[in-house]
């Protein structure tokens, strides 16, 4: 079974600065979706960015972007010139490609606090 | 994306008593639906999903007969808890799959008193 793991419970980032949450996963397969999701006070899940596993380069939105190392299972993301409306938790997940139902398996999430 | 409506927000309602909470895809044909439990200050747990049509698939601990979906068509999907206990009170959140990412409803907080 697939795994996600995020080991940072709390980050804190002043505002403008940059900061880089960290994931890692576990699987078999070869074929995957990753993506980090912000889920606000409102509890809305916002996607943040995707990436595809047969992609070598790394997805980028905006501010956000990520560090996809496949051989090393880690998919950290780095938001810069953070804004105190990037305060939320992030949560790190993984979707089979073809596979286990397409259900999307989260990490336990970070909690990012911005400083002003 | 697609646009999930969940329904209600919030609800409390009595501990025994049985409480249903619907789940629409309101632009985009939904042949699977997730259910996702989330306590406080905790990560989105998979309930089951739930197929167009079939029977829902539960996750390994969550209890089908307390817990059950129904996916009638390809718009609404419905979770009834049942005999509801203050232990069930939680966040809940359905998804829809869609082609790469889930689509999310904007969950349901159940209290039970």
């Amino acid at each position: 079974a697939q795994t996600v793991t995020q080991s940072q419970p709390e980050m804190s980032v002043q505002e403008a600065e940059t900061v880089t949450l960290s994931c890692t996963y576990d699987t078999s397969e070869s074929d995957y979706y990753l993506f980090w999701y912000k889920q606000p006070p409102s509890r809305q899940m916002i996607l943040v960015i995707r990436q595809e596993a047969y992609k070598q380069q790394n997805a980028t939105e905006n501010r956000f972007s990520v560090n996809f190392q496949k051989a090393a299972k880690s998919f950290s993301l780095k938001i810069s010139d953070s804004q105190l409306g990037d305060a939320a938790m992030y949560f790190c997940a993984y979707r089979s490609f073809n596979t286990g139902g397409f259900k999307t398996i989260f990490g336990a999430g970070t909690r990012l606090f911005v400083k002003a | 994306g697609a646009v999930v409506s969940q329904h209600p927000s919030w609800v409390i309602c009595k501990s025994g008593t049985s409480v249903k909470i619907e789940c629409r895809s309101l632009d985009f044909q939904a042949t699977t639906m997730f259910w996702y439990r989330q306590f406080p200050k905790q990560s989105l747990m998979l309930m089951a999903t739930s197929n167009e049509g079939s029977k829902a698939t539960y996750e390994q601990g969550v209890e089908k007969d307390k817990f059950l979906i129904n996916h009638a068509s390809l718009t609404l999907s419905t979770l009834t808890v049942t005999s509801a206990h203050p232990e069930d009170s939680s966040f809940y959140i359905c998804s829809v799959k869609g082609n790469t990412e889930a689509f999310f409803g904007q969950g349901t907080r159940l209290t039970v008193v």
